[in-house]
């Protein structure tokens, strides 16, 4: 079974552009969830969607904003992209009902911005 | 809110040895899952272990195995037989019952095996 992959690997914006991510998770997975890693804050949750809903939302500006298709492919948006949003971009893929919570990383995306 | 704390930014330990990695969080919940998970140069993170807060007994996956003590709120990692390819960040993961898939990591542990 293929892993969960994320595109692209590598991007560089400049500060006032937007980002899109994307992610395609496990076959058969429905819940896709976001999280930023930085040097300084470590890992912090973004959001998590689930049959194309938004079900919980981490702690971040409305710049950040994703949306879920129906095959379950999710997309991160950021908007009007500052220094500070540089970091890596990783998404994870669970099948919620099935138990405990398991989530499968994906190898996530390096966002540079200058 | 919930916090997870990893108290040791570094640890570093020889091949075949054991080194355990500490972690300690702050929930007012009863129901929740805990979770160790190992991020090597390669950025890939990847999950070592989980335990349910519900069930007393501890959690062993292999080389890698678990001290949960639930009145504490203290959950270690223990790695027996250190193996070279275990040299990677480590961090702890805290999820509640019913806030989705929504993890709260600690800041990690960096861990180097020597040879």
């Amino acid at each position: 079974k293929a892993g969960v992959t994320q595109t692209p690997r590598y991007l560089i914006k400049t500060r006032g552009q937007q980002v899109t991510l994307s992610c395609s998770p496990i076959s058969g997975h429905r819940s896709v969830s976001w999280y930023q890693q930085t040097p300084g804050q470590g890992l912090q949750f973004l959001f998590e969607y689930f049959s194309e809903t938004q079900r919980n939302k981490g702690n971040f500006p409305g710049r950040f904003s994703g949306r879920q298709f129906s095959n379950s492919r999710s997309e991160m948006n950021v908007s009007t992209l500052e220094l500070g949003d540089s970091a890596l971009y990783l998404c994870a893929s669970s099948f919620p009902l099935a138990g405990p919570y398991e989530q499968y990383f994906g190898p996530g995306t390096r966002l540079t911005v200058t | 809110a919930q916090t997870v704390t990893q108290s040791q930014p570094e640890m570093s330990v020889q091949e075949a040895e054991t080194v355990t990695l500490s972690c300690t969080y702050d929930t007012s919940e009863n129901n929740y899952y805990l979770f160790w998970y190992k991020q090597p140069p390669s950025r890939q993170m990847i999950l070592v272990i989980r335990q349910e807060a519900y069930k007393q007994q501890n959690a062993t996956e292999n080389r890698f195995s678990v001290n949960f003590q639930k009145a504490a709120k203290s959950f270690s990692l223990k790695i027996s037989d250190s193996q070279l390819g275990d040299t990677a960040m480590y961090f702890c993961a805290f999820m509640t019952s019913w806030a989705g898939t929504a993890l709260i990591f600690g800041k990690g542990t960096t861990l180097s095996v020597s040879s």
